[in-house]
């Protein structure tokens, strides 16, 4: 059971927007910035969103990341084929002196 | 263009221990916060410990406190983890990964797997 809850899964055809959502409590969404990674099958996670809402240089403009109190998303808009991926959300737990990371959500590209 | 290479991964048994590294490269190393996260097969991302840029502070997942001990090498930019009384719970892919000015784990490493069993 993770400290953060993500759905399992989510979906949606090219061109549409999708959000990821994640869940927390007030010792960690709540009260620190969220981080959003991404990873393709066998291959190593990728930072797609830092502190809540800013893109790493080379991560499109499609991507992007916002708070609100203790809950966190991911919006993708212009959905790509490309984007079909497991996406992870993490934060800085500060009762548990820890990160913690959501469960995970694969994204289907119909 | 930054790298990290884990290395150490295998197959033991049960109570067995490994050693595993991270070899760091194209990035001033003491500079950075050094985490790893671990993937056992088939499910998501779990945070295992983490180390500050002078090794005076270390955050560890409470699953493994007292059996796993996060350190690191600033003169040969090198990250470790030594990992004890390893359990089958603990099969899973270890990476490491590297942070600064809280921008995030980027990048991180390809992976080394850690197996128990008998």
């Amino acid at each position: 059971q993770s400290v953060l809850t993500q759905p399992p899964s989510a979906s949606g055809t090219p061109g549409q927007r999708v959000t990821i959502s994640c869940s927390g409590s007030s010792s960690n969404i709540g009260s620190n910035h969220v981080y959003w990674y991404w990873q393709l099958p066998g291959t190593a996670p990728k930072l797609l969103i830092y502190k809540t809402n800013q893109r790493p240089s080379g991560v499109p403009d499609r991507f992007s990341g916002s708070k609100s109190g203790t809950a966190a998303s991911l919006a993708i808009s212009a959905l790509r084929s490309e984007d079909e991926a497991d996406y992870y959300c993490a934060t800085w737990d500060g009762s548990l002196s820890g990160w913690v990371f959501g469960g995970g959500t694969k994204l289907t590209v119909l | 263009e930054v790298q990290l290479v884990e290395s150490g991964g295998g197959l033991v048994q049960p109570g067995g221990s490994l050693r595993l590294s991270c070899a760091a490269s194209g990035l001033i190393f003491s500079r950075y916060w050094m985490t790893w996260v671990r993937q056992a097969p088939g499910k998501g991302l779990e945070w295992v410990a983490n180390i500050k840029e002078d090794g005076s502070e270390k955050y560890y997942v409470d699953s493994v406190k007292g059996r796993f001990t996060i350190s690191r090498d600033n003169a040969k930019n090198s990250l470790y983890l030594q990992v004890n009384s390893l359990r089958a719970e603990d099969t899973a892919i270890y990476y490491c990964a590297s942070s600064r000015d809280g921008s995030g784990f980027d990048p991180w490493g390809q992976g080394t797997r850690v197996t128990v069993s008998s």
